[in-house]
């Protein structure tokens, strides 16, 4: 338990469907991630927000839709996916934006199927 | 960010010690090292930090020489349970950094074999 919970735990959505990915975590962090991981592949960091704005966008398609309505929560809007974004989403949070001297908190991820 | 390389892979037995060595020849003043561990389907876990000598924790080592170009991470006595990918991370984003973010390589399959 690392006291970042993500839900739901798995996911199997149509690529019309409209769905969303919840985090939350009550470490009392500021800094909050989205990063998405695909079969064999090295984790990709989507998105970062601290203190609920988003600070970075790495070139993720529009059909990922972050929002940090407070620094406890953080969702990820899913709408028209293609097969190809099936993968295991990860959240995370650390006490402020990451160096890497603040040690980072990860969810147990959400696995996504798309179909 | 300082660039990382680490073995793709590496196998070991149980009751054996484990040292993952990583390169980051580009490391600056301000870096610090982190190792992470992540099991199959799940989030990585932070293992150790350091920035220079040896660092020791409960689950593990880490042992960096004094130009800081490279780290080892040392699992003493594995067990089948330590079979997961190993990341190891270098950078400094500072406090306050609009830019802070943190990047993961493709890490060092280790897998424990009875």
């Amino acid at each position: 338990e690392t006291g970042v919970t993500q839900t739901p735990r798995h996911l199997v959505m149509g690529m019309t469907n409209k769905k969303s990915l919840k985090c939350e975590q009550h470490l009392g962090h500021n800094a909050m991630y989205w990063y998405k991981q695909s079969a064999k592949k090295p984790l990709e960091l989507m998105f970062v927000y601290s203190l609920e704005e988003r600070v970075e966008n790495n070139s993720v398609p529009s059909r990922f839709s972050p929002e940090c309505p407070n620094s406890s929560h953080l969702f990820l809007h899913l709408h028209t996916l293609q097969p190809e974004d099936s993968a295991l989403y990860l959240c995370a949070s650390s006490q402020d934006l990451a160096a890497s001297s603040t040690e980072a908190f990860f969810g147990q991820g959400t696995r996504l199927t798309v179909v | 960010l300082a660039k990382t390389t680490q073995p793709i892979s590496m196998d070991s037995y149980e009751g054996q010690e484990v040292n993952i060595t990583c390169s980051h020849n580009n490391i600056a003043t301000n870096d610090y090292i982190t190792w992470y561990q992540q099991f199959p389907s799940q989030g990585p876990r932070f293992i150790i930090q350091g920035y220079k000598t040896k660092v020791t924790n409960e689950v593990a080592s880490l042992f960096i020489p004094a130009d800081r170009k490279s780290s080892t991470l040392s699992l003493p006595r594995v067990s089948l349970s330590d079979t997961a990918v190993y990341y190891c991370l270098v950078g400094d984003m500072g406090r306050g950094s609009t830019l802070g973010r943190l990047y993961f390589g493709r890490g060092t399959q280790l897998t424990v074999w009875p």
